[in-house]
């Protein structure tokens, strides 16, 4: 099983430029997430889903988009971008509440 | 929103040193976990602990959860410089519609020298 994937690996965006940070997992996980991570900050939760077609804000949802049309694949949305982006983002997914989470290798943005 | 204080944020000790690092919370959380990250890798689990009181141990490592379940420790015996990296709790609320989502601890970067 390859878990959770996440493409691309690094990416660098000009100031308003738009992209999708892409997300699948094999593991049948009804639900998924997807958390910013910055120096000295933990993680904080973006978006999260908890099967096809439900998705919900987190803690940090502003400048962000996100859809679950199958149960696999869970792709972010960056509209307009803004160097308050620039930051390492992962993709999880856990099989339920009380489960651990299985985390992508993450995409490191650099907004400039 | 809830709040995961983790200390130290740094730590720096030799191989063979003890440590303790904790995560304290004025929050009640259903379960909390652990997990080790590396440089440009996702984090990845080391165990969940859901009892108040709840005491685990993997090899080296040993974990617990605190009686009210608000605060959580993890304890490292011996360390190796394999034991490098940085450690987060986390934890799902124990009221309300939580989803399964986890509040994370902002880390505590372990350094282990040979």
């Amino acid at each position: 099983n390859a878990g959770v994937t996440q493409t691309p690996k690094f990416r660098i965006l000009k100031i308003g430029q738009s992209m999708t940070l892409q997300c699948a997992q094999d593991m049948n996980h009804n639900y998924m997430y997807w958390y910013r991570q910055d120096p000295g900050m933990g993680l904080k939760l973006i978006y999260y889903s908890v099967g096809a077609g439900i998705t919900d804000k987190g803690e940090v949802p502003n400048g962000y988009n996100v859809s679950r049309s199958t149960t696999e694949d869970f792709p972010l949305r960056l509209e307009l971008a803004a160097p308050s982006q620039t930051s390492v983002y992962f993709c999880a997914s856990r099989w339920t509440v009380n489960y651990g989470y299985t985390f992508g290798s993450g995409t490191r943005l650099t907004v400039v | 929103t809830q709040l995961l204080e983790q200390s130290p944020q740094f730590l720096s000790i030799q191989e063979g040193e003890n440590l303790t690092v904790y995560c304290n919370s004025s929050s009640v959380f259903s379960s909390l976990q652990w997990y080790r990250q590396e440089p440009g890798e996702g984090p990845v689990l080391l165990v969940t602990v859901v009892t108040g009181g709840e005491v685990k141990k993997l090899k080296r490592l040993t974990f617990q959860f605190g009686d009210a379940r608000k605060d959580s420790s993890l304890h490292i015996t011996a360390a190796q410089p394999g034991d490098t990296g940085l450690y987060l709790c986390a934890g799902t609320n124990a009221g309300g519609t939580s989803y399964g989502k986890l509040t994370f601890g902002q880390g505590t970067i372990l350094t282990v020298h040979p």
